[in-house]
């Protein structure tokens, strides 16, 4: 069956940097788009940025560019999300998950992960 | 601010059945099908139920139905039961190779 789990999250200090990672199994990870999504203790979902599924092509939320970088690793049914100059409005838990069709980006996602917190604060 | 607006709460009894709505502007629901809802209950993962504006994933029972008129999405549950108790979030491709989620709307059984 699908699964996505993410892994990375942690205390982490404003200003640092840290990696999030979204293992992949159960279907042909080459073949699928991925996003980031996050949420805010207590509050509502917040796109972050989806991967094609050859990395060609990255798209991020105007809040995060030039802060966050969207990657993958086909060769280990991993997606990445490197975050960095971290503010404390980052404090979300990051959930990592897929497009539903192959080959295509089409802005909505099947399958979600269980997330990874991220807490920044001094 | 969330960029589509949903009603911070809705409610019904078992049986009956409840709209959610969700509006956006011209530029992004009132322009593409691209509207999504997804389900979630207290401390678990979102699960879609919607795609496309009235589209269903197999597996997602059909009292779950959507609708767009204009800038406005629908998600319209009928048969009220009690496990459909959760919060409930519409998306919509934001025109701008990105994605607009509703602020979120908690659905209580009464």
């Amino acid at each position: 069956q699908v699964q996505v789990v993410e892994s990375g999250g942690g205390v982490v200090q404003p200003g640092r940097s840290l990696r999030l990672s979204c293992k992949a199994s159960g279907f042909t990870f080459t073949n699928y788009g991925m996003h980031w999504v996050r949420q805010a203790p207590g509050k509502g979902l917040d796109w972050v940025a989806v991967i094609s599924n050859d990395g060609s092509t990255k798209n991020y939320a105007d809040s995060v560019k030039g802060r966050f970088t969207i990657s993958r690793d086909n060769s280990k049914n991993t997606v990445y999300l490197q975050v960095n100059s971290l503010r404390a409005e980052d404090t979300a838990v990051y959930y990592c998950a897929k497009e539903p069709h192959q080959w295509l980006v089409e802005y909505y996602c099947d399958y979600w992960g269980q997330g990874t917190l991220v807490t920044v604060s001094s | 601010q969330s960029a589509l607006t949903q009603p911070p709460s809705a409610s019904g009894s078992p049986g009956q059945s409840v709209t959610i709505s969700c509006t956006g502007t011209i530029t992004d629901v009132g322009r593409y099908n691209s509207v999504s809802w997804y389900q979630q209950h207290p401390g678990k993962a979102p699960k879609i139920l919607v795609y496309d504006v009235t589209k269903r994933p197999s597996g997602v029972p059909d009292r779950f139905s959507g609708s767009k008129s204009g800038n406005t999405a629908s998600l319209t549950v009928s048969g009220l039961q009690a496990e459909d108790e959760a919060d409930y979030y519409c998306s919509s491709y934001g025109g701008t190779n990105n994605v607009l989620f509703g602020g979120g709307t908690r659905l209580t059984v009464l």
